[in-house]
């Protein structure tokens, strides 16, 4: 079956822009998770939707948000880029959560902010 | 605060070795462990997981995991690597109730030949 695709997987954006990043999550998938990672502060949890409701939020500022449509995929936006926003995206998908059961992890979106 | 602890950046063992990745968690309760593999460009696969039930835990790729409630550990274990496994590996956790993975910094593992 095919996998968790997230779109673009690349992106340069400048101080100040805001991006939008997608995630199609597996077929029957209804919980999709958003994680940042960066060599400094690691992989952090950024939010979870499921069924089109977050239900989880990490620690992250306003200027992130997020949301789910009803086929289940999931959009991230990044509003006012900052330079510390350059971060691999990934985003995640399982059937009901990751205490349910297996979350299958995209490639991610790689985000340079100059 | 829930915290995961990964005490090895980096280790190097030679192929055919055994190796050992060592985790170690702070929760009030059990929580579910995870550990997970990342290679270089990709994104993060799912070795084992622990739920309840039977303190060891086989994965996959001949990985296996023990959780030793006492020490709050949740320890990687390969009786004898290839070059393929080398990667970066993360444990994580996740509270009963939440559905959000909090992960240690990982480790990379460096494989020689």
């Amino acid at each position: 079956k095919a996998g968790v695709t997230q779109t673009p997987r690349y992106l340069i954006k400048t101080r100040g822009q805001q991006v939008t990043l997608s995630c199609s999550p597996i077929s029957g998938h209804r919980s999709v998770s958003w994680y940042q990672q960066t060599p400094g502060q690691g992989l952090q949890f950024l939010f979870e939707y499921f069924s089109e409701t977050q239900r989880n939020k990490g620690n992250f500022p306003g200027r992130f948000s997020g949301r789910q449509f009803s086929n289940s995929r999931s959009e991230m936006n990044v509003s006012t880029l900052e330079l510390g926003d350059s971060a691999l995206y990934l985003c995640a998908s399982s059937k009901v959560g990751v205490t349910g059961d297996e979350q299958y992890f995209g490639p991610g979106t790689r985000l340079t902010v100059t | 605060a829930q915290s995961v602890t990964q005490p090895d950046i980096h280790i190097t063992v030679s192929e055919g070795a055994s190796l050992e990745l060592r985790c170690n968690y702070s929760y009030g309760a059990t929580p579910y462990l995870f550990w997970y593999v990342q290679s270089p460009g990709q994104g993060l696969q799912l070795l084992l997981k622990y739920f309840s039930g039977d303190t060891l835990v086989q994965g996959i790729k001949g990985f296996e995991a023990e959780f030793k409630r006492s020490q709050s550990s949740f320890n990687l274990r390969k009786p004898s690597v290839h070059w393929s496994d080398a990667a970066e590996y993360f444990c994580a956790v996740a509270s009963r109730g939440a559905q959000k993975l909090v992960f240690g910094q990982g480790t990379r593992l460096t494989i020689n030949p």
